[in-house]
């Protein structure tokens, strides 16, 4: 079991331009989100899907965009990208996202907007 | 807001002594979790309690909920440098059931 993985683990972007980070689990969970982690704020919800074909807006969703084409995908897109960007990016996914589940995250992305 | 917040933010400690963390929050919750990041990684899930548990064992660890208070603590037993890591707690949002994360304590465990 590989869990949740995530790519690219280190990337630099020119603010303005776009990427995509990708994420995959095999786990067969329902649920999956993206979080950013920054310093002193500890991790922020993105986006979040509740399953194939629906995604929905977590606390901080500007400047990012989500599918969910497949269980295991959740791509996250940053359409073009901005210095207050730059963070540490996980994936993370559980059973069915609901009260109670465990989350299990993947190593992360950082990233930097110059 | 009704994310969980972490007491002490950094605390450095000898290996074998006791480590414990602390954490608040504002909602009532039927769950709270703990989870540790070490640097550089993702979190990886610790234990949890629900909110009809008064206190929960896994291993070293020990955590307890005060559900009257809003707070729970997470005790580290016995460290070891190896428990360096970053602590967090979580609690379920009132409104979507998704998992709000405090800003952690940083545990350092000189050896």
């Amino acid at each position: 079991n590989a869990g949740v993985t995530q790519t690219p683990k280190f990337q630099v972007l020119k603010t303005g331009q776009s990427m995509t980070l990708q994420c995959a689990q095999d786990m067969n969970h329902e649920y999956m989100s993206w979080y950013r982690q920054d310093p002193g704020m500890g991790l922020r919800l993105i986006h979040y899907s509740v399953g194939a074909g629906i995604t929905d807006q977590g606390e901080v969703p500007n400047g990012y965009n989500v599918s969910r084409s497949t269980t295991e995908d959740f791509p996250l897109r940053l359409l073009s990208a901005a210095p207050s960007q730059t963070s540490v990016y996980f994936c993370a996914s559980s059973p069915r996202g609901g009260y109670g589940d465990t989350i299990y995250f993947g190593e992360g992305s950082w990233l930097t907007v110059v | 807001s009704q994310q969980g917040e972490e007491d002490p933010q950094a605390l450095s400690i000898q290996e074998g002594e006791n480590a414990t963390m602390n954490c608040s929050y504002k909602t009532s919750i039927n769950n709270l979790q703990w989870y540790r990041q070490n640097s550089g990684r993702g979190l990886v899930h610790l234990i949890l309690i629900r909110s009809n548990e008064r206190e929960k064992h896994s291993g070293r660890l020990r955590v307890t909920l005060d559900t009257s208070k809003k707070s729970s603590s997470l005790l580290i037993t016995a460290s070891r440098a190896a428990d360096t890591a970053s602590y967090f707690c979580a609690v379920p949002s009132s409104n979507t059931g998704k998992l709000i994360f405090g800003q952690g304590t940083t545990l350092q465990v000189k050896p």
